[in-house]
């Protein structure tokens, strides 16, 4: 089956951890993308991924880093500087102006 | 100003009504309007795209866009209590990559 696979489904941190999120995708697409969603809230990126090795904050990039060594995979760390980190996070992948997501991974500070 | 903006509802309507949402942007060059729909836990589906200024339908959703109020619509009618969720409208951003959304606006569908 094609499509996004995020894992962990659920994530809990503890303060001053870094944890890595993974997104990866066998739809043979270029573009991802990583948004955080709050409750109540709508989509706000993260950090977006044209091609392997470049990559673009988005509106919320403090706190996050990301990288895109192979096509298929673009996993989001979240670092201990970003101080409110617990949220759904939803990757997604682009082709022909359409999203495609994956079932999010929801991170609980604990 | 937020780049698209919605109005965060909830949207009650009776089962059978036509509900109308909407979304408005900022961005004058943008070229490419979604709106997905969200259920709660799950994550966006695509429903309705829209490229040129109009209406464009599909089934029970009709998409309205004009540009030169940077103004696009969903329409959605004979509501189904099935169709109660958040609606995300969502833009491409000119000259960049930017895929950016709304925050939603939830639809409750009365039965």
């Amino acid at each position: 089956d094609g499509g996004i696979t995020q894992s962990p489904k659920y994530l809990f941190r503890k303060e001053g951890q870094n944890v890595t999120l993974s997104c990866e995708q066998n739809l043979n697409h270029d573009a991802m993308y990583w948004y955080r969603q709050d409750p109540g809230q709508g989509l706000r990126l993260i950090y977006y991924s044209q091609i392997v090795n470049d990559f673009q904050k988005g509106d919320i990039a403090e706190g996050y880093s990301v990288s895109r060594e192979k096509k298929e995979s673009f996993p989001l760390t979240v670092t201990s500087a970003q101080k409110n980190p617990t949220a759904f996070y939803l990757c997604a992948s682009i082709e022909n102006t359409e999203a495609f997501f994956g079932q999010g991974t929801r991170l609980t500070v604990v | 100003q937020k780049e698209v903006e919605q109005n965060s509802g909830p949207l009650s309507v009776p089962e059978g009504a036509i509900a109308s949402l909407n979304c408005t942007y900022s961005d004058r060059g943008s070229q490419s309007f979604f709106w997905y729909r969200q259920y709660s836990g799950k994550s966006p589906e695509l429903i309705m795209s829209i490229y040129s200024n109009g209406d464009k339908e599909d089934g029970r959703f009709t998409a309205q866009l004009n540009k030169a109020s940077q103004y696009v619509s969903l329409l959605i009618r004979d509501s189904q209590p099935s169709d109660s969720a958040t609606y995300l409208c969502a833009v491409t951003s000119s000259g960049t990559y930017k895929y950016i959304f709304g925050t939603g606006t939830r639809l409750k569908v009365l039965a």
